[in-house]
């Protein structure tokens, strides 16, 4: 079946300009992660949603970092008035509610870039 | 708190060869251990895991064990492909149901023929 897929898969935005990145987790997964990857590192956790509801966003960095999920299924990361260090590979993972929230499933990323 | 460390790469190996690439980590309570491979252009896949020590987590001709006692989950394989080529990463999700996942910095592997 089809994957978690992410729009767009490259962004270029202008420094203080606001970007929306889109994620379509799989078919009924349950929980829906965000992560940064910098270039050259691991991917570091974000936030994590279950259903419509955000449980954990203890790793968005700034308030300028907003995420929603608002009927349980697509998500939204939105980044207001982005900098240069936003500039990363930006990951939404899916997990199916049976295996409970160990086993992720990644989209292909999308690829921000802030000039 | 809780971290990954791997081996730096780039690890270049010849066709055949044994792998081994080293991770250990840090963290409180009873973490699950997971590795994650991305082929280039590709998103991250899952490789393999495991929940709780002593498990032995194996996919692909690649293997790892959870080893509480020198808190490591080391991948090997016995003879490696150029398919193979990928970046690595190993994880952990520090208590089950967090989803939280911690990666390492990832380790490049490149297989000549």
């Amino acid at each position: 079946g089809a994957g978690v897929s992410q729009s767009p898969r490259y962004k270029v935005a202008k420094r203080g300009q606001d970007v929306a990145l889109r994620c379509d987790p799989i078919s009924g997964h349950v929980s829906l992660f965000w992560y940064q990857q910098a270039l050259g590192q691991g991917p570091e956790f974000l936030t994590y949603f279950q259903n419509e509801a955000q449980l954990d966003k203890s790793g968005l960095p700034s308030d300028r970092f907003f995420a929603e999920r608002p009927e349980g299924s697509v998500s939204t990361l939105k980044i207001q008035r982005t900098q240069q260090e936003d500039s990363a590979v930006y990951l939404c993972a899916s997990s199916p509610p049976r295996q409970g929230t160990d086993t992720q499933y990644f989209g292909p990323g999308t690829r921000l870039t802030v000039l | 708190g809780n971290s990954v460390t791997q081996m730096e790469g780039p690890v270049t190996l010849s066709e055949e060869a044994f792998l081994t690439i080293n991770c250990t980590y840090t963290a409180t309570g009873y973490p699950s251990l997971f590795w994650y491979v991305q082929y280039p252009g590709e998103g991250l896949q899952l490789l393999l895991k495991a929940t709780k020590a002593d498990d032995k987590g194996s996919n692909k001709g690649f293997e790892a064990t959870y080893r509480k006692e020198t808190t490591s989950f080391h991948l090997e394989k016995g003879s490696v492909q150029v398919s193979d080529s990928a970046v690595y990463f190993c994880a952990l999700v520090p208590s089950r149901n967090t989803g939280k996942l911690i990666f390492g910095q990832g380790t490049t592997l490149q297989v000549k023929p």
